[in-house]
């Protein structure tokens, strides 16, 4: 099974700070790697497939990028609606994996 | 915008069969992956398993020998069944469009279940 690990586990921050969250995989999974957002009593959605395929209606805020087997999700600006934890994904292979995500507040 | 709502009981009890269906509108079934994902109280995200239009099924498999996901086409629906469910089975459970080389881009709102007797 292909593990991914998130950091950091929990970051708070500033309106305005860029924020980045780092997911690594325990061996290759090209860039099938999506990166979800899940606010609190609500369903995932999703924000970037593909390591950096942004989706429609999503703010442009939001960006994502792949080196090797290290993926990066970056908020350019914080704002109060971000708050939530945001999970990694592959679709590589079977069983698909989740990271143990990595809750976002405001300072 | 495709639209996907679960449906089942919010109660079962232990050793029985937990079973929900995800009923898929303004758009096919046919052509995607369609999963299944569980939330426990306070955690993280576990895929329990995906199944293709045509039938063919991955499961996680932790829960493998207990599990079998099925499709109706006809219906625009796919359903779950997890049997001989335990309190560790309790969880929101929330069915997707996606799977295998597919991002899981659209969810239902969830169904939280509870296994107790």
């Amino acid at each position: 099974d292909i593990q991914l690990t998130q950091s950091p586990s929990s970051l708070s921050a500033s309106v305005g700070d860029r924020v980045t969250i780092t997911c690594r995989a325990s061996q290759t999974i090209s860039s099938y790697l999506n990166w979800s957002q899940q606010k609190p009593g609500k369903a995932p959605q999703l924000l970037i497939s593909g390591a950096s395929s942004l989706q429609s209606g999503v703010p442009s805020r939001f960006s994502g990028n792949r080196s090797g087997t290290d993926f990066t999700l970056t908020i350019s600006s914080l704002q109060p609606e971000d708050v939530a934890t945001y999970y990694c994904q592959q679709s590589y292979s079977s069983p698909l994996t989740f990271g143990p995500g990595t809750k976002v507040d405001i300072k | 915008q495709v639209q996907l709502q679960e449906s089942g009981p919010g109660l079962v009890k232990p050793s029985e069969t937990l079973s929900l269906t995800c009923t898929v509108s303004s758009g096919s079934i046919r052509s995607y992956y369609w999963s299944w994902i569980r939330q426990p109280p306070g955690k993280g995200l576990e895929w329990i398993g995906y199944i293709y239009y045509s039938g063919t099924t991955s499961y996680n498999p932790s829960l493998n020998s207990r599990l079998t996901i099925s499709v109706d086409t006809s219906k625009n629906q796919f359903s779950l069944a997890l049997n001989s469910v335990t309190a560790a089975d309790t969880a929101v459970y929330f069915c997707a469009r996606g799977g295998l080389w597919q991002p899981l881009d659209y969810w239902g709102q969830g169904s939280p279940v509870t296994v107790s007797s």
